[in-house]
């Protein structure tokens, strides 16, 4: 199994454009997570999901959208981008029991 | 709400012992989880314990667990300079059924030679 992927590594936006995050997990995990994570500070919940056609907010929701069309896969939308969201995205997934499984993270800046 | 609370950073001699704290507010934790983080990398669980234990043995880490006074602790023996690493307190709710997890603000731990 490749785990929890995401793509890209790496990007750099100008405000105002739209890009979205890529998460896959080979798991066939239910449960899906976007995670950010700024400097000094622990992860903040975005947005989660339960299962295939369910997703809900979390701690951190405004500017971002999510979808969850698949059990593999959860990508995260940015559609007007702004300098308060350069930080570090992870994405996670778990089946039943308690443990989450969290990709290497997606470093954006947005100038 | 929840609050999960750690110190930011703790430095130690390669070879001692390291002691990193944590303390939450939610007394309906079910599991509490420590991870590890290194640079440029993503999060690594390295162990976790339910609530209702006290402590939890795993090779060169124990966890302990006060549940009265809300305090985690992830204690390194034999710490070595690849254990340099961010190290992340968080807990899971259990008043949550989503398994959303509340993550405190990371240790860093610095190894020295």
């Amino acid at each position: 199994n490749a785990g929890v992927t995401q793509t890209p590594k790496f990007r750099i936006l100008k405000i105002g454009q739209s890009m979205t995050l890529q998460c896959t997990q080979d798991m066939n995990h239910n449960y899906m997570y976007w995670y950010r994570q700024d400097p000094g500070m622990g992860l903040k919940l975005i947005y989660y999901s339960v299962g295939a056609g369910i997703t809900d907010k979390g701690e951190v929701p405004n500017g971002y959208n999510v979808s969850r069309s698949t059990t593999e896969d959860f990508p995260l939308r940015l559609e007007l981008a702004a300098p308060s969201q350069t930080s570090v995205y992870f994405c996670a997934s778990r089946l039943s029991t308690d443990t989450q499984y969290f990709g290497p993270g997606t470093r954006l800046t947005v100038l | 709400g929840e609050d999960v609370e750690q110190s930011l950073f703790l430095s130690v001699r390669e070879g001692d012992s390291s002691v990193i704290n944590c303390t939450y507010t939610d007394s309906s934790s079910t599991y509490l989880y420590w991870y590890k983080q290194e640079p440029g990398a993503g999060l690594q669980l390295l162990t976790y314990i339910f609530s209702n234990m006290d402590m939890k043995q795993d090779q060169r880490l124990t966890v302990l667990l006060n549940k009265k006074d809300k305090h985690l602790s992830l204690r390194i023996a034999d710490t070595q300079t690849g254990d340099s690493a961010i190290y992340f307190c968080a807990e899971k709710s259990g008043s949550s059924n989503t398994g959303k997890l509340i993550f405190g603000q990371g240790t860093t731990l610095q190894v020295k030679p």
